[in-house]
């Protein structure tokens, strides 16, 4: 499959723990912020949003948390899967567009 | 999986040759987007459409026009291949504010 970062940053975990993924944005201004999931040889795939009025969200064994003090997103995994193995990144919205971080790749041990 | 179709999947061409890829989607759907993904560099915007006919340039437009006769379609051109237009090419949607962008599967393209 496509190479989506030769040296992305790697978050490795064993299977079972929980997972966090944090991403910096840079504009205080953008108001919705979403996470995306990307195995190898596909397209992103939508895991979860937030819009800027909430602080926290939560989804079917995922959490996402807005610190807009900070401008900081993060994502956690709770009792991490193999399946779970991707690259992930954020996207703030600007305007009509998205603007997207670099990526962290997720590797689950055995 | 939203319904987005990229054609072709892979792609094997020279430079100076034109090239054009499809983006179909059935969701009738207002944004479409064209991203290219490298790596260090993430997805980055070429161009987006907001409407039929209504288009307008991202980040990294220079050597890449598009075209949105209808809904359904989204088409990228690269008038002259290049080289440096080796990449992985995707597709996205969106139906409105605040809705997050659906992605197509990708076109990987390469140019000797």
């Amino acid at each position: 499959g496509e190479s989506v970062g030769l040296h992305l940053p790697t978050l490795s975990v064993q299977e079972g723990d929980n997972s966090i993924i944090n991403c910096a944005y840079s504009n205080s201004a953008s108001d919705y912020f979403i996470w995306y999931k990307q195995e190898s040889g596909k397209g992103p795939q939508f895991i979860i949003d937030i819009r800027s009025n909430m602080d926290k969200r939560q989804g079917q064994r995922v959490t996402v948390l807005l610190n807009k003090t900070v401008k900081h997103l993060s994502l956690q995994i709770a009792a991490t899967q193999p399946g779970d193995s991707a690259v992930y990144f954020c996207a703030e919205k600007r305007g009509q567009n998205f603007v997207f971080g670099p990526g962290t790749r997720l590797s689950v041990l055995p | 999986d939203a319904g987005i179709t990229q054609s072709p999947r892979h792609k094997v061409t020279e430079t100076g040759t034109p090239v054009t890829l499809r983006c179909h989607q059935t969701e009738n759907h207002r944004y479409m987007y064209w991203y290219r993904q490298d790596p260090g560099h993430g997805l980055r915007l070429i161009h987006y459409s907001y409407g039929v006919k209504d288009t307008d340039k991202g980040e990294v437009s220079d050597g890449y026009s598009v075209s949105r006769s209808k809904t359904e379609d989204f088409l990228l051109t690269l008038e002259s291949a290049t080289s440096s237009q080796t990449s992985v090419y995707f597709c996205a949607i969106r139906t409105d504010s605040n809705q997050p962008q659906h992605f197509g599967d990708g076109t990987r393209l390469s140019i000797l």
